[in-house]
């Protein structure tokens, strides 16, 4: 079983639909990243969290570490947000805290 | 500021060959991470760097990977003889603080071995 396991791994919507993508993890964790990328693409950061919630113009992530359990929600999504999103945890172990462990990735398609 | 810079964007190599791979971090950053992504399979940690430093290279081949940060340069993961297993994509990140802060990205490498 991976560390990080995110669902669905495909998930295709129509604009302006309301996208909610899970990840669940099974080690402790010092901080979980939502990432974006885009066919072909590099890498983007869209958030770093290690307790409740936080927003970013249409997008939300959320986080219950006792459930060890993320959530990232996209509202009235848009024909742009098509891209793999990953969730990506950052080690506890004080040694190591700077490893990331990543999910395999949700691939997000949205039709206009 | 420009962010992680990596070259070459795509790389091809025949088999038996050499691969190069650059890592330029973001201004201010002295923590470089790289890692792979395998086709249809989720990015996995390589190799961990400080300026003229290697802090953890677990998640490296103990084979023909090699990687390094020099004083002044960017970093550079090096694959020697290279096989198809290592067509990949290969990111790099940087960070400034180890912990506090978030890793940035680069648009990674993608090398194809033929």
């Amino acid at each position: 079983k991976n560390e990080v396991e995110q669902s669905p791994q495909n998930l295709t919507a129509q604009e302006g639909e309301f996208i909610t993508i899970n990840c669940s993890y099974s080690v402790g964790i010092s901080a979980l990243h939502w990432l974006q990328q885009h066919p072909g693409g590099g890498i983007v950061s869209l958030f770093m969290l290690s307790s409740g919630k936080k927003k970013h113009g249409r997008l939300i992530a959320t986080i219950n570490i006792q459930e060890k359990h993320s959530s990232l929600h996209i509202t009235a999504s848009h024909p742009r947000d098509s891209a793999v999103y990953i969730c990506a945890v950052r080690s506890d172990s004080g040694g190591s805290n700077y490893k990331l462990t990543f999910g395999k990735g949700t691939l997000l398609t949205v039709n206009p | 500021n420009a962010g992680v810079m990596q070259n070459p964007r795509h790389l091809v190599r025949r088999r038996g060959q050499e691969a190069r791979l650059r890592c330029s971090p973001m201004k201010g950053h002295s923590h470089v991470y790289w890692y792979r992504q395998l086709p249809e399979e989720g990015l996995k940690f390589m190799v961990y760097l400080q300026k003229e430093n290697i802090i953890d290279e677990s998640g490296m081949p103990k084979e023909r990977f090699s990687a390094e940060f020099p004083k002044e340069g960017p970093s550079i993961l090096r694959i020697q003889q290279v096989v198809r297993g290592d067509s990949a994509a290969y990111f790099c990140a940087s960070s400034p603080i180890r912990v506090e802060q978030p890793q940035h990205f680069g648009d990674g490498t993608r090398l194809s071995i033929l």
